[in-house]
Formats: C-alpha cells, structure tokens, sequence
C-alpha cells in the first residue's frame, strides 16, 4: 500500500478483555516496529521484527503483551487481560532495511475502561 | 541507556519568526537521528533523517543539525507559518536498531 495502515482506528475494551490491533507495513518493507504513545509523551519503543521473526521484543512490558509477523507483511499486536494502564495510542512503522527512516502509522487509540 | 532530552517542552512564537528546538541524547553511538512532526490525534510523519556520518539535513524551511560529539541536535525553522504549529518530536537510532524518541516540543505559531 501507499503507507502504514492500523486497524482498527480506535477501540475501547473493558477491563480483563483481550485485544488484538493490527498493522498493515509499506509492501517491500522488511522491517516493522511496535511504539506505544501516552499522552504528552514520545513514543516509547515496544517491538521490532525483521521478516518474520521478532528481532527484539524487549520493550514489551509484560507478558501479556505479544506481537506477532506470521509470513513478513501484516503484524499483529495482542494484549491479553487488558488494564486501564494500557490505555495509549498504539503506533506501528516500517523501514525497507535497517538504517533507513521509518514510516509511521496513524495509531490504533486504545482505551480500557 | 539511552535518553533522549527535548528543550523546551512548548513554545509559541508570532508568525514569521525563525526559531530553534533543541534534543540532547546521552549516548553518542548513534545509528541516526529523525525529527518527526505530529498533528493532534495524527500519526509521526518524517521530516528530516540524519545519519550518523552527516553534519545536516536541509528540507525547505527546516534545517537540522547534528554533533554527535556533543549529543546534540537541533531543528531550526525559518519564516514560521501558523500552519507549523505541532509537536516535534526528535528520536535517535542506535546500532541495535530500536529508536528512543523525546518528550516532544509542542509549538504554536501565532497568526
């Protein structure tokens, strides 16, 4: 596609309930990253996956976090027992390799109520 | 660790002004440096890309400079226009990859 695409835009859960929030990277793009964005903050680094495999998930603050790049194009990120502290815009980016700029997303704005 | 430090947190500035945002980083082996700008309720877009070799990246109005000496960065804009006013975010690449990002510079630019 033309850029980054994040579904859906918006989504409020409940507490305890499980989310999934999707990223469409730029076709070619090797190379996506996971950022969560709270208010009046930058973005804070999550995960990163080369092709397929997470190349460095070590921002992820938990383990009810997980994010997964089944065949290298669209990922996945999912949230297990979702809590109000959870509650950030989400944003995804993709580079075509290392080292260059990326593209980001418009953010998924997750809310737990 | 890496810290990544944006002075000053806001500003606002009369139209037509040149003005200058300021990021500081604690770990000079960086990989490059970004300056984003972000709309209210937006995404990032890209302005400027630095790599650690460069000196400065020009794009129109904006201008950024990089020590990596120092670890130091700054945007300048020339001639600021209303439709400037946003937040600016700078984020350092290091040779592992991830990026760490400011706090931000929230700028408004009065007619």
């Amino acid at each position: 596609g033309a850029g980054v695409s994040q579904t859906p835009s918006n989504k409020v859960t409940e507490k305890g309930k499980y989310v999934e929030l999707r990223c469409d990277p730029i076709s070619g793009h090797t190379a996506l990253y996971w950022y969560r964005q709270s208010l009046g903050q930058g973005p804070e680094f999550l995960i990163y996956f080369q092709g397929t495999g997470a190349a460095d998930d070590s921002g992820l603050p938990n383990d009810r976090f997980f994010a997964v790049r089944p065949e290298g194009s669209v990922s996945t990120l999912k949230i297990q027992r979702t809590e109000r502290g959870d509650s950030a815009v989400y944003l995804c980016a993709s580079s075509p390799v290392i080292g260059t700029g990326y593209t980001f997303g418009s953010g998924t704005r997750l809310t737990v109520v | 660790k890496q810290e990544v430090t944006q002075i000053p947190a806001a500003l606002s500035v009369p139209e037509g002004e040149n003005l200058v945002l300021n990021c500081s980083f604690t770990d000079s082996a960086i990989y490059n440096l970004q300056w984003f700008r972000q709309d209210p309720g937006k995404g990032l877009t890209s302005l400027l890309l630095i790599q650690s070799s460069q000196r400065e990246q020009t794009s129109g109005r904006l201008n950024a400079s990089l020590d990596k000496s120092s670890g130091r960065s700054t945007l300048y804009i020339a001639a600021s226009q209303p439709g400037d006013s946003a937040t600016y975010l700078c984020a350092v690449r290091r040779n592992n990859n991830d990026m760490r990002f400011g706090a931000g510079t929230r700028l408004t630019v009065k007619p």
